[in-house]
């Protein structure tokens, strides 16, 4: 069964510092995302991504945030300068863009921020 | 106000009785609703969907939609001490593009 895989699965990283957190997408799904959960919140829409492009963003997605698909398979969230309130679980998810738009998981990446 | 709510528990059960979670959402144009499991440091495992009023059942897994009313609920039948877990709600709100709109989730413990 096709799934969506994220690498690494745990980053400790200095705060301002810049992190770079990869996703593999389902093979044929057209619409990809980034979501975050501090420990203990809820899950957080952070951005969109469709066609080369973002299509939608949160306020949380500021000027430190950048996605990129850099080849056929990969997706990325870039973090710039790295603060501890970033400290969180970020999930990649992708969707097929058929309409019905089911959203499916990767397993996380883990983000402490020191 | 909040957009998508939901009772943060714990909802303690027997083992093999019927577990009821529920989900309101403030957006009345909402169209597409969604239940996902997350097991503690876990990422969401999608469970069900469902967009059209009324039940619509997988396994021991059954959704209820009332749109007149803006709730959806999970009920779990046989409920498994494996079924121990955080229940989030999720929601396509009009105007929210592809997004999802979870809730802060509810947790379920099956007891022995």
């Amino acid at each position: 069964e096709p799934e969506v895989t994220q690498t690494p699965s745990h980053q400790v990283t200095q705060m301002g510092q810049e992190v770079i957190l990869r996703c593999v997408p389902i093979s044929n799904h057209l619409y990809f995302y980034w979501y975050r959960q501090i420990l203990g919140q809820k899950v957080e829409f952070l951005v969109s991504f469709y066609n080369n492009e973002i299509s939608e963003k949160s306020e949380i997605f500021d000027d430190q945030f950048s996605v990129e698909r850099p080849d056929g398979s990969n997706f990325t969230l870039k973090i710039r300068s790295t603060k501890l309130e970033d400290s969180a679980m970020y999930f990649c998810a992708s969707s097929d863009g058929t309409g019905i738009e089911t959203q499916y998981f990767g397993p996380g990446t883990r983000l402490l921020v020191l | 106000q909040k957009e998508v709510e939901q009772n943060s528990g714990p909802l303690s059960v027997p083992e093999g009785a019927i577990a009821s979670l529920n989900c309101t959402y403030s957006d009345r144009g909402s169209q597409s609703f969604f239940w996902y499991r997350q097991y503690s440091g876990k990422s969401p495992e999608l469970i069900m969907s469902i967009y059209s009023n009324g039940d619509k059942e997988d396994g021991r897994f059954t959704a209820q939609l009332n749109k007149a009313s803006q709730y959806v609920s999970l009920l779990i039948r046989d409920s498994q001490p494996s079924d121990s877990a955080t229940y989030l709600c999720a929601v396509h709100l009009t105007g929210g593009g592809n997004k999802l709109t979870f809730g802060t989730g509810t947790q379920l413990k099956v007891e022995l």
